[in-house]
């Protein structure tokens, strides 16, 4: 099952807030977190392993919270190359060999 | 070129004919992936596989079939195309999250615009 992303969509003006989230109905065992702009391949930007784990990209963070299942993915004075699709993925066992299931996107809009 | 390559970059077919979609990778990444991508369902797995020889059932495989032969080759074929196929396919790779412990990304190629008429 695909996890499942909040919102769906979001329009922000520059220098705005934005926080994504990302909920698994299955265990997690790490989550990463792409970005996909209009028209192109998805770009990674970050994962996280550890319950709890915080990391950073420039101006954009994401938290993991294994006990939840949830994972957020925080925006902070967003900027016009901020838009685009965000996607959450997780990993996924089976039968010894790794498959990587990915959310249902959430969709970022920053206006001038 | 170096990275991950697929052909056609778009492609218009019709209802029953067999399709099939290029993915080709420099890298020697173990693990390679199929997903589809429509609007409102975000990235779906198709197939995947994580290694030559070793192929395995995605999220919606119905209607698909996967070879990999070759490290570097995972073409995914249409057996009898559907208007319901009609999508953009991605393929992507990456190392194998064993030898990463799980720190790995994914590199994905630049898609392929596939529509069943």
């Amino acid at each position: 099952q695909q996890p499942v992303q909040s919102p769906q969509a979001v329009i922000l003006r520059e220098g705005e807030d934005a926080v994504i989230n990302c909920s698994s109905s299955k265990a997690l065992y790490s989550v990463h977190w792409y970005r996909q702009k209009h028209g192109e391949a998805p770009v990674f930007l970050m994962i996280l392993l550890k319950g709890g784990e915080q990391k950073g990209h420039d101006k954009i963070s994401a938290s993991f919270n294994e006990k939840k299942q949830q994972s957020s993915l925080y925006l902070t004075a967003s900027q016009l190359s901020y838009s685009g699709t965000y996607f959450c993925g997780t990993v996924q066992t089976t039968s010894g060999t790794y498959k990587y299931i990915f959310g249902t996107g959430t969709r970022l809009k920053v206006l001038a | 070129d170096a990275g991950i390559t697929q052909s056609p970059r778009y492609k218009i077919t019709e209802t029953g004919r067999q399709v099939t979609l290029m993915c080709h990778q420099t890298w020697s990444h173990s693990y390679m992936f199929w997903y589809r991508q429509d609007l409102g369902h975000g990235l779906r797995l198709i197939y995947y596989s994580a290694a030559a020889d070793i192929t395995d059932k995605g999220e919606v495989p119905d209607g698909y079939v996967v070879s990999r032969s070759k490290t570097e080759n995972f073409p995914l074929t249409l057996e009898s195309a559907t208007r319901s196929q009609t999508s953009v396919y991605f393929c992507a790779s990456s190392v194998s999250p064993i030898r990463t412990g799980g720190h790995n990304e994914q590199f994905f190629g630049p898609g392929t615009r596939l529509t069943v008429l």
